[in-house]
């Protein structure tokens, strides 16, 4: 009964490749989002998602794309990976007009 | 857009004694400030959220204040444990639940000496 998952859990590829992370919530939620962690710790916002609108972080290059096949998922492809795209993404799911964003697990991308 | 300045990037107490993280945000516009714990290889959770319509708002052993004026938000952490230890996330953000993600600081690691 995980709130929010995400797979894989690890992904190691190579640089040039097209990847792509799924992530689902049970919660019945209607905003979903995708963060980036890099090796600093740093989190970042990606990408925000609901059935009205999809916010982009001006910062994040057109290589990366969500797409939901319905309220329930919002999965982040990634198309020519590079090795800066090394880092570990988290999915998080919030209900409108609600306060706690739920995180995913996370999934560790590794490029080489 | 909106930028979160976090600090210090490493703090370091004694076992029982006070932590204190502070965070100042830039948008006047932003009225959602959660704070977020992060233990090693796990995900982030929130730990404590104040609005902008408070000034001050409790949970045991964890306290967060909030300065509109200045702009300016804290965590407060009194009796520290060992489970305490963990990087704390402090975040703003213009809605609650509204489709434009948090912006986090870049985080404390908080080390608890026994």
């Amino acid at each position: 009964d995980t709130a929010v998952s995400q797979t894989p859990k690890y992904l190691v590829t190579q640089m040039g490749n097209d990847k792509s992370i799924k992530c689902e919530q049970n919660l019945g939620h209607d905003t979903m989002y995708w963060y980036k962690q890099d090796s600093k710790k740093f989190l970042k916002i990606m990408f925000s998602y609901n059935n009205k609108e999809l916010i982009i972080n001006e910062t994040v290059p057109n290589r990366f794309s969500p797409k939901s096949p319905d309220k329930a998922h919002l999965n982040l492809h990634i198309n020519s990976l590079e090795l800066g795209d090394s880092a570990v993404y988290f999915c998080a799911s919030t209900r409108q007009g609600a306060r706690e964003q739920y995180f995913g697990p996370g999934t560790r991308l590794t490029v080489t | 857009g909106e930028n979160v300045e976090q600090h210090p990037s490493t703090l370091s107490v004694q076992e029982g004694d006070s932590a204190v993280i502070k965070c100042t945000y830039s948008d006047s516009a932003s009225n959602y400030f959660p704070w977020y714990k992060q233990e090693l290889g796990k995900r982030p959770q929130l730990i404590i959220d104040i609005r902008s319509n408070v000034g001050e708002k409790k949970d045991q052993r964890i306290a967060v204040t909030l300065n509109k004026t200045a702009k300016h938000f804290s965590l407060h952490i009194t009796e520290t444990q060992p489970e305490d230890s963990a990087v704390y996330f402090c975040a703003a953000t213009l809605r609650e639940g509204g489709a434009d993600g948090l912006t986090f600081g870049k985080g404390t690691h908080l080390i608890i000496q026994p």
